[in-house]
């Protein structure tokens, strides 16, 4: 089992649509979670943080985590072709300051 | 605004040969990564830092790898001899102390012929 698992997609939404990104992880004591965004031949890109179970919200993104289940997920929305990317799930996996990433989900937002 | 630096951008090495890479973190970061990223999948790490410390580095191929961060502010990643499975995006990031809140730096790109 990999330590942070996402679907490679594509995922495909309509423009204005919602788009909900998924993340699952394997250390129940893991207490910190980002989501990065990476346009194709660039670097990834900080755009949330969550620390606690429950929702978080920036401008059109939410956060969302559940510790009991240990999931994160990562909703966008009035999705626009501008958030075409892919999104990586990163968990600092038992606490120990090392950032692991997931291999990253495909969105693709059609006008 | 305050970003990691990185260099070169690109960097095109045939095998066998040594390359190297560089990063500064951003200013007041202590915490410094080394990321390998093969197209198509997640950043791996490959070594960490705490100020001049190696804190991990299990998953870097001593063999042929070698991260050196000498006064605790900027770093250097080489490769000697570089191997065709070498060729991927190198992404330095930093972080102050405490938080995994990473930033990351534009990268290299290695290709290896």
């Amino acid at each position: 089992q990999k330590e942070v698992e996402q679907n490679s997609g594509p995922l495909s939404v309509p423009e204005g649509a919602i788009a909900s990104l998924n993340c699952t992880y394997s250390d129940r004591g893991s207490q910190s979670f980002f989501w990065y965004r990476q346009y194709s031949g660039k670097s990834p890109e900080l755009i949330m943080s969550i620390y606690s179970n429950g929702d978080k919200e920036d401008g059109r993104f939410t956060a969302q985590l559940n510790k009991a289940s240990q999931y994160v997920s990562l909703l966008i929305r009035d999705s626009q072709p501008s958030d075409s990317a892919t999104y990586l799930c990163a968990v600092d996996l038992d606490s120990s300051y090392k950032l692991i990433f997931g291999s990253g989900t495909r969105l693709l937002v059609r006008p | 605004e305050a970003e990691v630096a990185q260099s070169p951008r690109y960097k095109i090495t045939e095998k066998s040969q040594a390359v190297a890479f560089w990063c500064d973190p951003i200013s007041g970061h202590a915490t410094l990564y080394w990321y390998r990223q093969i197209l198509g999948q997640g950043p791996e790490l490959l070594v960490q830092f705490q100020d001049e410390s190696v804190v991990d580095d299990s998953q870097l191929p001593k063999d042929r790898f070698s991260a050196e961060r000498l006064k605790g502010v900027d770093s250097t990643l080489k490769i000697q001899p570089a191997e065709l499975g070498d060729s991927a995006m190198y992404l330095c990031a930093s972080s102050l102390t405490g938080s995994t809140e990473a930033f990351f730096g534009q990268g290299t790109r290695l290709t290896v012929v």
